[in-house]
């Protein structure tokens, strides 16, 4: 049981835009912006995508942003891509303790 | 850029112990701005922290599974290590080392992972 809500799968159209969602708590989501995103192929290394709620590190296209209201953060991906195709996981800082927590992974469908 | 790669024995007995290395290159094990991690995937499921160290020495575990955990490094060799014992099928997992960047909280590099099975 993961301690971040994701949902298991989202899917559209080349050049649509999807969301996926990723919800927590005060102690993890909504305690503390640092919030990233990981966009895993299968066989591949994960790629993080979004750190920081919003920031983008270099190389990552600017179709994919963070946002973040409450305890729910979000990543968008503008103008799908078929390459966007992946798991997309979802992870928060949650204190000196936890640490750190993951979401259990949304597949990402270009159709 | 630097690069991380998991080796390992892929099939380990249960109540036996678990051993892995990373090797860090195309960039220094001991920079202070880094931490380096053990994160692993059981099949199906999410993604789960394990161990973090770094190059001094600090340590962090996962408190579930803080009493069976040990973390290590060799700068020298720019490796670090996992060790996890009395293994079950619970610990079969795709295991990833990963580097954690202090400037922001979050995992800018990761390698490809190791499947590991427990089983008889």
């Amino acid at each position: 049981q993961s301690a971040l809500t994701q949902p298991r799968s989202v899917s559209g159209s080349p050049g649509q835009s999807v969301t996926i969602s990723c919800t927590g708590t005060s102690s993890d989501i909504g305690g503390y912006d640092y919030v990233s995103w990981y966009q895993h192929r299968p066989g591949q290394a994960p790629k993080v995508m979004i750190h920081d709620v919003n920031k983008r590190p270099s190389g990552v296209p600017d179709r994919f942003s963070g946002s973040k209201s409450g305890s729910t953060a979000s990543l968008t991906i503008s103008g799908l891509q078929a390459e966007d195709e992946a798991d997309y996981y979802c992870c928060s800082y949650a204190g000196d303790h936890i640490r750190f927590v993951f979401g259990p992974g949304t597949t990402v469908t270009v159709l | 850029q630097v690069q991380l790669q998991e080796s390992g024995p892929g099939l380990v007995k249960p109540s036996e112990s678990l051993s892995l290395t990373c090797t860090v290159s195309g960039g220094p094990i001991t920079s202070n701005n880094y931490y380096w991690v053990w994160i692993r995937q059981p099949p199906g499921k999410g993604l789960e922290w394990i161990a973090f160290i770094h190059y001094s020495g600090s340590t962090y575990y996962n408190p579930s599974l803080e009493s069976r955990v040990a973390i290590s490094v060799d700068t020298s060799k720019s490796q670090f290590f996992l060790n996890l014992s009395s293994v079950t099928a619970a610990d079969t997992a795709l295991y990833f080392c990963a580097r954690h960047n202090w400037d922001g909280d979050y995992f800018d590099s990761w390698g490809q992972g190791t499947l590991v099975t427990v089983a008889s």
